[in-house]
Formats: C-alpha cells, structure tokens, sequence
C-alpha cells in the first residue's frame, strides 16, 4: 500500500496572505506527481503533473516544487483570494505497466476576506 | 482535456436499495476509471472500466457490490447495490489522456448519501 500524506490537513489565512501545503509519496518507482484544486460540487481540476526532480511549475499565483529523491512536493499559493478556498489534493503516479494514482487526503484552504 | 458529466449529481437511498450513476465524456477515451471518497478519506480507486469487457476492481471492492458497464468509449455506469450506510461517499468517474504526460481528468462527482 502506497503512503501518500498531506499537510496541513485543513487551514485558514487572511486574503492577501501567501500559503503553502507539502505532500510526501514514496521515493521509488515514481513516475509522476499530479496536483488537484477540488472546490465542493465541481470537478478536481488538473493544476499540474511534475515528473522530473528539481521541477518547479507556475500557473498564475499557485507555484509547485518536486524533490522525487526525498519524496515530497510543495503547493504555494501566493496573495490568496476568496477564490483559492477550495481542498487541493496531490496523487502520486507509480511507474509499472498497471499507474494508477493514490490520493492524498488534501489540505482544504479557506481564504478569509 | 475531457469534458466529463455524470448523473444523478446527488441522491438519498434507503438501506438495500442500488443506485446506478452514469459517466458520460465527450469525447472516446480508453481509460476509464471509478473511484469514491468517503467522509474524511482519501480519493480511492474502485475499478477500471474496461470497454467491452469486465471491469478491473480494485483490492476490497468486487463486482457483486459494483457492477460496472462500459459499452462503448464514452460511457460507462457504476451501480452500487445493496446499499449500507457506509456506502454514502461522493463518486467520480475519470478519464486518462493517452498523451505523454498521462493528465487525468475527473467529473464533478455524485455524492450519495445512504439512510
């Protein structure tokens, strides 16, 4: 069974505050690291799949780093906005014929106006 | 990317009835996949829809309890049957890319709720 943990589970900040969680995955077999934004009634949306150690990908204010050696990977979120509030989720990729993606179990974001 | 809707988007179920929720995509994918999340958990696997045979299920889930159907590549139905309280969680039906970076693309879920 594949460990994949997120952290902080839950947490409140201030707009205008930056943020950042971190999800830890096992350092073998990796193939890939995918991070999900899931607001409540909506689809998970794709932010970004990482697959190579030392990958840093940006998609407005949200920014992710990969270390597949130490097995972990940061989501910042610069200047949050109401609009960030939402459980962000990241899975890990296994290499092997049968990938299949193991979840965390997220870190919900609420930004305070 | 995958345009993916499913139905019903909620329901409430007495105890031993079933529920079958539909996966629609638009456009023909052959990866299909089933998961659920129960309150507090993780996004779990379910099964693979396979088109036009059996479904893969995934370790603790079996197809007595989770029929799947997948007649061709852009539907698929996921029934959960003889339903218990434990079985409330939200259900998402996926898609993979088949290009390089493998994207995975999920629909907005069905969140049941069992009494």
């Amino acid at each position: 069974i594949l460990n994949v943990e997120q952290s902080p589970q839950s947490l409140h900040v201030q707009e205008g505050d930056s943020t950042n969680f971190t999800c830890s995955f096992p350092s073998s077999n990796f193939y890939a690291l995918h991070w999900y934004r899931w607001e409540t009634a909506k689809s998970p949306e794709a932010l970004f799949v990482m697959t190579l150690n030392g990958d840093e990908k940006k998609k407005g204010r949200i920014s992710a780093t990969l270390n597949t050696k130490e097995g972990y990977s940061y989501l910042y979120i610069k200047g949050s906005q109401p609009e960030d509030s939402a459980t962000y989720l990241c899975a890990f990729f296994s290499s092997g014929s049968a990938r299949q993606l193991t979840f965390g179990s997220g870190t919900q974001l609420t930004v305070l106006p | 990317s995958a345009v993916i809707s499913q139905k019903p988007s909620r329901d409430i179920c007495q105890r031993g009835t079933s529920l079958t929720i539909q996966c629609q995509v638009d456009s023909q994918v052959t990866m299909m996949f089933w998961y659920r999340q129960q309150p507090g958990q993780s996004l779990t696997l379910i099964a693979t829809a396979n088109q036009g045979s059996e479904a893969t299920y995934e370790s603790g889930f079996v197809i007595d309890k989770f029929p799947i159907s997948r007649p061709n590549l852009t539907f698929s139905t996921l029934t959960v049957s003889n339903m218990s309280p434990e079985d409330s969680s939200i259900y998402l039906c996926s898609v993979r890319d088949s290009g390089a970076l493998e994207e995975q693309y999920f629909g907005p879920g069905t969140r049941l709720t069992v009494t």
